[in-house]
């Protein structure tokens, strides 16, 4: 059964520090993985990583993808209260009428205290 | 250019009832899935349809169910209601350029 597992499932940080979120997944045809911020309302779009070692980023944001050994970390520097969030993990597979629906993890509890 | 809009926002039934949930993706794209997240499953895939054809589905009992139109927009439908099918759904539609998944608000079932 194909499996996206996100690491820690909460976390509590102070504002200015660094946090690394971790998922890792055992899927068959990999096509991508995602990553997606949601507070109260809809899941919104941060990175998508098809490519191994590549690392993607936006601001304070960035993630990686390591294919061999199956996870992708992201890192968000400097955080703000703002960052606090659910960060959603999720990896699309290739099926044989186009690409599936997407495997979530349960998601990282981000709380940042200032 | 309008985001996915998803209605309605929240609604209330009872069990054994049926209830219909629409979703209007960003114009333009023709893929559209939902998902219904709930605090100790989190999100998880129903279905997704293209063209008006579903071309994938979840893990999910026969009483969920969906269609596409040919503007694109998108119902689902959930037969004989249990406490259980309590939660958000999420439509999302799908950029055809990059792929990417643009979510709607999410419409908030509570069965009682």
């Amino acid at each position: 059964e194909d499996k996206v597992v996100q690491s820690p499932l909460s976390l509590v940080v102070h504002e200015g520090d660094t946090v690394t979120l971790n998922c890792s997944y055992e899927v068959t045809n990999f096509r991508s993985l995602l990553w997606y911020k949601q507070e109260k309302k809809a899941p919104t779009f941060l990175f998508m990583l098809t490519s191994s070692g590549i690392e993607k980023k936006s601001g304070r944001l960035s993630s990686i993808l390591d294919k061999k050994e199956l996870f992708s970390i992201l890192n968000i520097t400097a955080t703000q209260t703002g960052d606090s969030a659910v960060y959603l993990c999720a990896v699309e597979f290739w099926s044989g009428g186009g690409a599936d629906g997407l495997t979530f993890g349960k998601g990282t509890h981000l709380i940042i205290q200032p | 250019k309008a985001g996915v809009t998803q209605t309605p926002r929240y609604l209330i039934k009872t069990r054994g009832q049926q209830v219909t949930l629409s979703c209007s993706p960003i114009s333009g794209h023709r893929s559209v899935s939902w998902y219904q997240q709930t605090p100790g499953q989190g999100l998880q895939f129903l279905f997704e349809y293209f063209s008006e054809t579903q071309r994938n589905k979840g893990n999910f009992p026969g009483r969920f169910s969906g269609r596409q139109f040919s503007n694109s927009r998108s119902e689902m439908n959930v037969s004989t209601l249990e406490l259980g099918d309590s939660a958000l759904y999420l439509c999302a539609s799908r950029e055809p350029n990059t792929g990417e998944l643009f979510f709607g608000e999410g419409s908030r079932l509570t069965v009682l």
